[in-house]
């Protein structure tokens, strides 16, 4: 069975970064498909942040792209999400997902995680 | 960029069937996926490619796509399906390819 849990602080203050981590079990990402960070203000819906590829290609928001790093780490077989220089407006839900490579829909999704941006 | 437009809300008697529509300029050439989301929980994939269903969703979960509108139909709607639902696409035609969501529609089972 395929899991993901992210992890990171759950508070961040403004002008800084956020960092998190989305640990996979159940499936090694160096065989394949995409791993993606979405993220849910609360109250709101669903928007894709961006997707790395096992072998490092990567997809961002471009609405976000100025701001957002995805790296991999097959060795400890998890992924990470960087987003610099936050404000009150990323606060959010962050949600890791598998991505099917071809199609990208999100089969396998982390149970989220909430960031705060606060001072 | 591309966008997907859904209703914000859907209401329906149990037992009754449900139709959540996603609209996108010539979405019937793109494959649209649909999610699941129930309070404080994660998204739950309920239709792929159109109208695949992965293991374990009911076949009451149905999906379509023709021309600028795919369907998410829900037959024989229980009050465990109260949610809210996401279509989602890939947009590759545009500089910036990426995953596009719709605006999500709240299903309420009267």
């Amino acid at each position: 069975q395929v899991q993901l849990q992210e992890s990171g602080p759950g508070l961040v203050k403004p002008s800084e970064t956020l960092s998190l981590t989305c640990a996979v079990s159940g499936y090694s990402i160096s065989s394949g498909y995409y791993w993606g960070w979405i993220r849910q203000p609360p109250g709101k819906g669903l928007e894709w942040i961006g997707s790395i590829y096992h072998s490092g290609s990567t997809y961002y928001n471009p609405s976000l792209k100025s701001r957002v790093t995805i790296s991999v780490d097959t060795s400890k077989n998890q992924f990470s999400l960087k987003l610099s220089s936050v404000t009150a407006a990323d606060t959010a839900v962050y949600y890791c997902a598998r991505v099917h490579s071809g199609s990208y829909e999100g089969d396998y999704w982390g149970q989220g995680t909430l960031v705060t941006v606060s001072s | 960029s591309y966008v997907l437009t859904q209703p914000p809300s859907v209401s329906v008697a149990p037992g009754k069937t449900a139709r959540i529509t996603c609209g996108g300029n010539n979405i019937g050439s793109k494959s649209v996926h649909w999610y699941q989301q129930k309070p404080g929980q994660a998204p739950v994939l309920v239709i792929y490619y159109d109208s695949d269903r992965p293991s374990g969703i009911p076949e009451r979960f149905s999906g379509s796509n023709s021309g600028n509108t795919a369907t998410l139909t829900i037959s024989r709607v229980e009050a465990g399906d109260e949610a809210d639902y996401y279509c989602q696409v890939w947009d590759s035609s545009s500089d910036h390819p990426g995953m596009v969501f719709g605006g999500g529609t709240k299903l309420t089972v009267l």
